[in-house]
């Protein structure tokens, strides 16, 4: 089946605007990790959502952060008046049950951030 | 912040040669996991090594993991040009929370 979907791909935007990016887990997939990556480092987890809920968010850099997921499938990642340190690649990822001690998880391509 | 830390960073080696690359931890965990990233493409799942595991293999990948030394490896025997790519080791740390701690990854490139 389809794997895990992000759009857009590339985002390119200027300091202080609002951006919103897409993920679509694999169908059928319960838990959704959001996962920040900056250039030559790994994936820096930001937050995680069992169902509809945010069962763990501890890796949202600040409150201009804000993800959601309203119906248990697609989720979005919110970032207010962007900062040029925001600039990396979003990953997302679904594992079917959830919880990294049970699954492994499968990643999207990524959207490419840069705030100018 | 990142708990794993890969070394070598880089590594080069020639097509047919066997690669090995190291992963070290600072708390306990569940389990650990290896990801490959190739260029300009997501992660991909490699082998999972749960705690209570001290070797695992998968086609030409062997982990292995020593939770004294807080220290896992990948090998990856008769690398082809295809295995080029950054590989990252992730770990569930025993904290309660679901998320993968990665580290910053080993770039292999296999030269044909």
């Amino acid at each position: 089946g389809a794997g895990v979907s992000q759009t857009p791909s590339n985002k390119v935007t200027e300091k202080g605007k609002y951006v919103e990016l897409r993920c679509d887990p694999i169908s059928g997939h319960t838990a959704l990790y959001w996962y920040r990556q900056s250039l030559g480092q790994g994936p820096e987890f930001l937050i995680y959502f069992q169902g509809t809920g945010a069962a763990d968010d501890s890796g949202l850099p600040n409150d201009r952060f804000f993800a959601v997921r309203p119906e248990g499938s697609v989720s979005t990642l919110k970032i207010q008046r962007t900062e040029r340190g925001d600039s990396a690649v979003y990953l997302c990822a679904s594992s079917l049950i959830g919880g990294a001690r049970y699954n492994e998880q499968f990643f999207g391509p990524g959207t490419r951030l840069t705030v100018l | 912040s990142q708990q794993g830390e890969e070394d070598p960073q880089a590594l080069s080696i020639q097509e047919g040669e066997n690669a090995t690359m190291n992963c070290s931890y600072k708390t306990s965990i569940n389990n650990l996991q290896w990801y490959r990233q190739n260029s300009g493409r997501g992660l991909v799942h490699l082998i999972l090594i749960r705690s209570n595991e001290r070797e695992k293999h998968s086609g030409r990948l062997r982990v292995t993991l020593d939770t004294s030394k807080k220290s896992s490896s990948l090998l990856i025997t008769a690398s082809r040009a295809a295995d080029t790519a950054s590989y990252f080791c992730a770990t569930d740390p025993i904290s309660g929370s679901e998320k993968l701690v990665f580290g910053k990854g080993t770039k292999l490139t296999v030269n044909p």
